[in-house]
């Protein structure tokens, strides 16, 4: 079945600093993937997508490139505000039947002035 | 971008009430899905919908119920209410748009059983 592993969180950066959350996943079909960030007390948004491989998502200063071969979507940030505190889901969509979402389990990213 | 809205977004009740979770859509899209968030953050599908009279269970087994009697409209009903209940309550809606399948959320509805 499929499934998506998320790097375990929290995650603590000062201002500025640079932001890597991994995402590695496992699909039987060809799926599309997906980071979706919720900010406290809201619901999903979706943050950028890519629904091939070697395509890059990007979105608000944040990157995501499908890698196939190593089967990842890892999100990057080159200088993280305050703002961008958080939590964030990979997740990826397969091209079976159901065309359901599955999520990884989310990282808390909290960003210090 | 989808817009999508639950209400209410905050509600305590007191155990063995009815309630109703509202969620509409205006994008016309087909699918619709209702999540359940756990305080750890982990998301787990409950219900979800492939067009009007179609109903499917998710993953996670819930004593809800649904209904999609309406494109716009995907109620969730819980019968009896309990404190097993409280939960993060999510909906959220897709076009059928094969492999580019995007699901779009709702603000979600904050449950807490008395």
């Amino acid at each position: 079945g499929n499934s998506v592993t998320q790097m375990e969180g929290p995650v603590t950066l000062s201002e500025e600093a640079f932001l890597t959350i991994n995402c590695t996943y496992t699909a039987t079909g060809y799926p599309s993937l997906f980071w979706y960030v919720q900010y406290p007390g809201e619901g999903l948004q979706l943050l950028l997508k890519a629904t091939k491989a070697d395509d890059k998502g990007s979105n608000k200063g944040f990157e995501a490139t499908y890698r196939k071969e190593t089967t990842s979507f890892h999100l990057e940030k080159g200088s993280v505000q305050v703002s961008d505190s958080a939590v964030y889901f990979c997740a990826l969509s397969d091209s079976g039947s159901a065309r359901q979402l599955t999520f990884g389990s989310g990282t808390q990213l909290t960003v210090l002035p | 971008e989808a817009d999508i809205y639950q209400t209410p977004r905050y509600l305590v009740i007191g155990t063995g009430k009815k309630i109703t979770l509202e969620c509409s859509q205006t994008m016309g899209h087909d699918k619709m899905y209702w999540y359940q968030q756990d305080p750890g953050m982990e998301l787990h599908l409950i219900h979800y919908s492939y067009g009007v009279n179609s109903t499917e269970k998710g993953d996670l087994s819930s004593e809800s119920t649904v209904s999609r009697i309406r494109t716009e409209h995907f109620p969730l009903t819980l019968e009896s209410a309990r404190p097993s209940h409280t939960s993060q309550y999510l909906c959220a809606s897709s076009e059928y748009a094969g492999s580019r399948d995007t699901q779009y959320f709702g603000p979600g509805t904050r449950l807490t059983v008395l």
